[in-house]
């Protein structure tokens, strides 16, 4: 199984950061990379796929990056309903697998 | 706007099977990505399996051996069946849609917690 290992595992920001979150994957996944963000009893949302596309409907301040084995997902002014827990997950390789999450909290 | 709603009991007995159902509304089941996902409280996401072409699947290999996925077109839903369930099974199970083979998931159902416990 390909692991992704997400950094930081949680982080406090204030509204208007600028905010940063790495995925790795334990090989190489070329772009099949998605960035999903969960807020408490609710499903996940999709934010970015293939990389660095933006899905539909979501705000341009959330924008994703990388190939290969790193990618980012940057937030680049953090929103009050943007506190949440954030999930990349690989689809290059079945089994499909997520990262353990990155909490992101009020400061 | 497509919906997809979970359905299927909430409380399971150890060593029985897991069954539920998703309903899909506002788009053909026929197409896309039909994906079962769990959480089990407090944690990460497991990808299960997934559906695509209305019968070609995909199953994590860790399940494999007591997970199903089928789909029955002329209701537009699809199902899971997981046997022989212990309470690490306990999760909530969401089904969502992926639009391509990029696996990304627009349109989740709510999630159902199932508990498996005697």
């Amino acid at each position: 199984d390909i692991q992704m290992t997400q950094s930081p595992s949680s982080l406090s920001a204030s509204v208007g950061d600028r905010v940063t979150i790495t995925c790795r994957a334990s090989q190489s996944i070329s772009r099949y990379l998605n960035w999903y963000h969960q807020k408490p009893g609710k499903a996940p949302q999709l934010l970015i796929y293939a990389a660095s596309s933006l899905q539909s409907g979501v705000p341009s301040r959330f924008s994703g990056s990388g190939s290969g084995t790193d990618f980012t997902l940057t937030i680049s002014s953090l929103q009050p309903e943007d506190f949440a827990t954030y999930y990349c997950q690989q689809s290059y390789s079945i089994p499909q697998t997520f990262g353990q999450g990155t909490k992101v909290e009020i400061k | 706007q497509v919906q997809l709603q979970e359905s299927g009991p909430g409380l399971v007995k150890p060593s029985e099977t897991l069954s539920l159902t998703c309903s899909v509304s506002g788009g053909s089941i026929s197409s896309y990505y039909w994906n079962w996902i769990r959480q089990p409280p407090g944690k990460g996401l497991e990808w299960i399996g997934y559906m695509y072409n209305s019968g070609s699947i995909k199953y994590n290999p860790s399940l494999k051996s007591r997970v199903t996925i089928s789909v029955d077109t002329s209701k537009n839903q699809f199902s899971l069946k997981l046997t022989s369930v212990t309470a690490a099974d306990t999760a909530v199970y969401y089904c969502a849609r992926a639009v391509t083979i990029f696996g990304e998931a627009d349109y989740w159902g709510q999630g159902t917690l199932v508990t498996v416990s005697s």
